[in-house]
C-alpha cells in the first residue's frame, strides 16, 4: 500500500498568503487526522474526519483555518491568511475503523511563513 | 479526559545498553496506549499498542512496553539500543470510544528524544 501521501514537503511563503495543504489517504481507511507539531506545543490534533464528515474540530486554532474532505481519497487544510506563529509541521494520519486501528502517519507538510 | 505525560525529554544510552522510557497516564476509563516512533523529516510509525489483552507488549525493532495498571504506567524498554534506535518517541493514549464510532482521537505526549551514544 502507497501510505498517506502529502504534498507538499515543504513550503515557503509570505505573511498574508493563503497555504493549502493535501492529503491523500490511504485508500479503505475512513477516518482522516490532521495534526500540527510545534516545538512549544508538541503535536496537537486540529481537525480529525469519519467518511469524509468532519467530527471534531475543537483543535482548530481559529477562524483562518479551515480542513475540506470532499471525498474519500482527499482533504486539504488551509490557512488564509497566514501568519508567521502557523509556522510548523503538517501531518495527516489516516486509520480504518476497526477499534483502536493504529493511526498511519504521513511525512508531514513543513510549513514556514515568513 | 485522557493525558499522558512522558518523564525526560532527551534520554541518551550508550550502544548496547537497556533503553528505558517512561511514560505515564491519566485515565477515568481503562485506556488504549500506544507508542509511537518519529525519525528525523518523518512522520509517526506506530511501535505497539496496548488494547486491554496482554499487559506486555511486544513491537517492532526489539521494543516492549508493559501496561501497569497499579502504577498508572506503560513505559517502553529495549534490552539492548542500537545506533538506529535514535528518534523521537511518543506515548499516546486514545479517549475512549463513543457509542457511535469505532475511532477515536489520541492524545499524544510531548515525546522523548533518544540518542545512542557510539
Amino acid at each position: 500500500d502507497a501510505g498517506v501521501i502529502q504534498s507538499p514537503r515543504h513550503e515557503v511563503t509570505e505573511m498574508g498568503q493563503e497555504v493549502t495543504l493535501r492529503c491523500k489517504p490511504i485508500s479503505g481507511h475512513d477516518y482522516l487526522f490532521w495534526y500540527r507539531q510545534t516545538m512549544m506545543r508538541g503535536l496537537e490534533l486540529l481537525i480529525y474526519f469519519n467518511n469524509n464528515v468532519p467530527i471534531d474540530d475543537s483543535g482548530m486554532p481559529e477562524d483562518r483555518f479551515s480542513a475540506k474532505m470532499p471525498n474519500a481519497s482527499f482533504s486539504t487544510l488551509k490557512i488564509q491568511p497566514s501568519e508567521p506563529r502557523d509556522s510548523a509541521v503538517y501531518f495527516c494520519a489516516s486509520s480504518a475503523r476497526r477499534n483502536n486501528q493504529p493511526q498511519h502517519f504521513g511525512d508531514g507538510t513543513r510549513l514556514s511563513i515568513l | 479526559a485522557q493525558s499522558v505525560t512522558q518523564l525526560g525529554s532527551h534520554v541518551s544510552v550508550s550502544e548496547g545498553a537497556l533503553v528505558l522510557l517512561r511514560c505515564n497516564y491519566s485515565s477515568s476509563v481503562p485506556p488504549y496506549l500506544f507508542w509511537y516512533v518519529q525519525y528525523p523529516n518523518q512522520g509517526l510509525q506506530l511501535l505497539l499498542k496496548y488494547t486491554s489483552a496482554a499487559t506486555l507488549v511486544k513491537g517492532i525493532n526489539g521494543f516492549e512496553a508493559e501496561f501497569k495498571k497499579s502504577e498508572t504506567s506503560f513505559h517502553l524498554t529495549k534490552p539492548s539500543a542500537h545506533m538506529s534506535d535514535a528518534a523521537e518517541y511518543f506515548c499516546a493514549v486514545s479517549d475512549f470510544p463513543t457509542a457511535n464510532f469505532g475511532n477515536e482521537k489520541l492524545t499524544f505526549g510531548t515525546g522523548t528524544r533518544l540518542t545512542i551514544i557510539p
